[in-house]
């Protein structure tokens, strides 16, 4: 079972728009930390944020707005006002306790279009 | 700082070969990760080290080989390429103290190399 899931594949909106990409998570552990990196174009992977599991707090910066909810296991991302420059793949990661590895589990990614 | 570099950005092998991804961060980071992304998917995790002289197995391993000799450098080799192993692989590295592990830190990605393996 997917442990992070981006039912979105692709997203396609008009310069302006709202637009939020939706996230799911699922893990045993009490304490983990959720991602949200950034793929433009150019193929880098560009941090945005990272919240822990004892921080429910949402989140906006600028245009970015996140909305963690553990009851649902949901940390989803809003952008507002959208602009052509946040065209790029949007991936959810998961760090959890348990496994060893520190390593981020990462959803599929949203591929966000920002038509003008 | 350079960041995470990674060298070289573009590849083609033919199957059988093999080749060195080679990796380098000048962070002073004591934890190292190598990732593929396959076209349309997430990443996923290969091998990854939490310090010189120590490295663990991902979700991905096989028909790959990692050592750490020194902080700054984490090569990735493939033996053997195969078709599968076509994808775009990263490399990243995050810092922790000492005995708390890497839980939550930020990881820190190389542009990546893409390699096609024919």
């Amino acid at each position: 079972a997917q442990k992070v899931t981006q039912a979105q594949t692709e997203i396609s909106v008009v310069e302006k728009e709202d637009v939020t990409l939706d996230c799911v998570y699922e893990t045993r552990d009490t304490t983990y930390y959720l991602f949200w990196y950034k793929q433009p174009p150019s193929g880098e992977l560009v941090f945005l944020i990272r919240r822990n599991s004892f921080d429910e707090q949402n989140e906006i910066s600028g245009r970015y707005s996140w909305n963690f909810q553990k009851s649902t296991s949901s940390f989803n991302f809003t952008i507002t006002a959208s602009q052509v420059v946040d065209s790029a793949v949007y991936f959810c990661a998961l760090s959890e306790a348990e496994g060893g590895a520190d390593g981020l589990t990462f959803g599929k990614g949203t591929h966000l279009i920002i038509q003008p | 700082n350079a960041g995470v570099t990674q060298t070289p950005k573009f590849r083609i092998l033919k199957i059988g070969q093999s080749m060195t991804l080679q990796c380098t961060q000048d962070m002073n980071h004591n934890y190292m990760y190598w990732y593929r992304q396959d076209p349309g998917m997430g990443l996923k995790l290969i091998y990854y080290s939490v310090g010189a002289g120590i490295t663990d197995k991902g979700e991905v391993p096989n028909g790959y080989n990692v050592s750490r000799s020194t902080t700054e450098d984490f090569p990735l080799r493939l033996e053997l390429a195969a078709p599968s192993q076509t994808s775009v692989y990263f490399c990243a590295s995050s810092y922790s103290s000492s005995g708390q592990g890497a839980l939550g830190r930020e990881q820190f990605f190389g542009p990546g190399t893409r390699l096609t393996v024919l």
